[in-house]
C-alpha cells in the first residue's frame, strides 16, 4: 500500500449539482479524516471517522455535506446543491489512533463550482 | 482565521540555510507538526516534535520549539531546488484534530 488515495483528481461542477468524492486511507490505519483547503490558506478540519463511526464534525461541514465510512475501510464526502462557496482542495487522510496521531494525506480533489 | 502563524514568503539562495518560523496559541499542544505541500498534491509529512522536547533533528531538517514563547522553527540545512514549496505548521488541538497555519511559500534561488 502506497498511501492515501482520493478520487477523482479534479471535478468542475455546476452550481445545484451534487458532487461524491471517495478516499481509501492506508489499510492498517483506523482514523479518517477529511479537510478542505482554499487557496493560500492551510488545511482546515471538517470530520473524522474511528473505524466506521464518524465521531466529530466541524461547524464547517453544513447539512448540505455528508460523510460516510460504510465499512470502516474507504470514505465517501457528497456535497449536495453545491455552491461556488464550495470550490476548494478536499483532502483525505489516516492514521492510527493513539500516541503521536501522525496524518498522512492524499493528495486530494480539486472541486471547483462553476 | 489560524491560531497558528507563520510568515507567508521565504526566499533563499541554493545550499544555504532556510529558517521557517511559526507562532501557535495553545500552550496544551502535545504535539507540533511540519508539513510539505508541492504544487497541485497534498501534503507529506516531514517531521514532528512532541511538546516536552526542545529540539528534533532529522537528516537536514532540525525542529527547534521554544514553549515559553509558543514558537517552534524549521531549518532546513544545504536547501535545494526540490526543497521549493508551501510548508505548514501544525498543533494538534484535540484528539483528532490538527490546526494549521497559512503556510510559508519558500523559493530556492539558483
Amino acid at each position: 500500500d502506497t498511501g492515501v488515495s482520493q478520487d477523482p483528481r479534479h471535478k468542475i461542477t455546476k452550481r445545484g449539482q451534487n458532487v461524491t468524492f471517495r478516499c481509501d486511507p492506508i489499510s492498517e490505519h483506523n482514523r479518517l479524516y477529511w479537510y478542505r483547503q482554499t487557496l493560500g490558506q492551510g488545511p482546515e478540519f471538517l470530520t473524522y471517522f474511528q473505524n466506521e463511526a464518524q465521531l466529530e464534525k466541524s461547524r464547517l461541514l453544513s447539512d448540505r455535506f455528508s460523510a460516510e465510512r460504510p465499512k470502516g475501510s474507504f470514505s465517501t464526502l457528497e456535497i449536495q446543491r453545491t455552491e461556488q462557496g464550495d470550490s476548494a482542495m478536499y483532502l483525505c487522510a489516516s492514521s492510527l489512533d493513539g500516541g503521536n496521531e501522525k496524518l498522512f494525506f492524499g493528495s486530494g480533489t480539486q472541486l471547483s463550482v462553476l | 482565521g489560524e491560531d497558528v502563524e507563520q510568515s507567508l514568503f521565504l526566499s533563499v539562495r541554493e545550499g544555504d540555510s532556510s529558517v521557517i518560523n511559526c507562532t501557535y496559541t495553545d500552550s496544551s499542544s502535545t504535539y507540533l507538526y511540519w508539513y510539505k505541500q508541492e504544487p497541485g498534491a497534498g501534503l507529506q509529512l516531514l517531521t514532528y516534535i512532541f511538546s516536552n522536547m526542545d529540539m528534533k533533528q532529522d537528516q537536514r531538517l532540525t525542529v527547534l520549539l521554544n514553549k515559553k514563547d509558543k514558537h517552534l522553527s524549521l531549518r532546513i540545512a544545504d536547501t535545494q531546488t526540490g526543497d521549493s514549496a508551501i510548508y505548514f505548521c501544525a498543533e494538534k488541538e484535540a484528539d483528532y484534530k490538527l490546526s494549521f497555519g497559512a503556510g510559508t511559500t519558500v523559493t530556492v534561488r539558483a
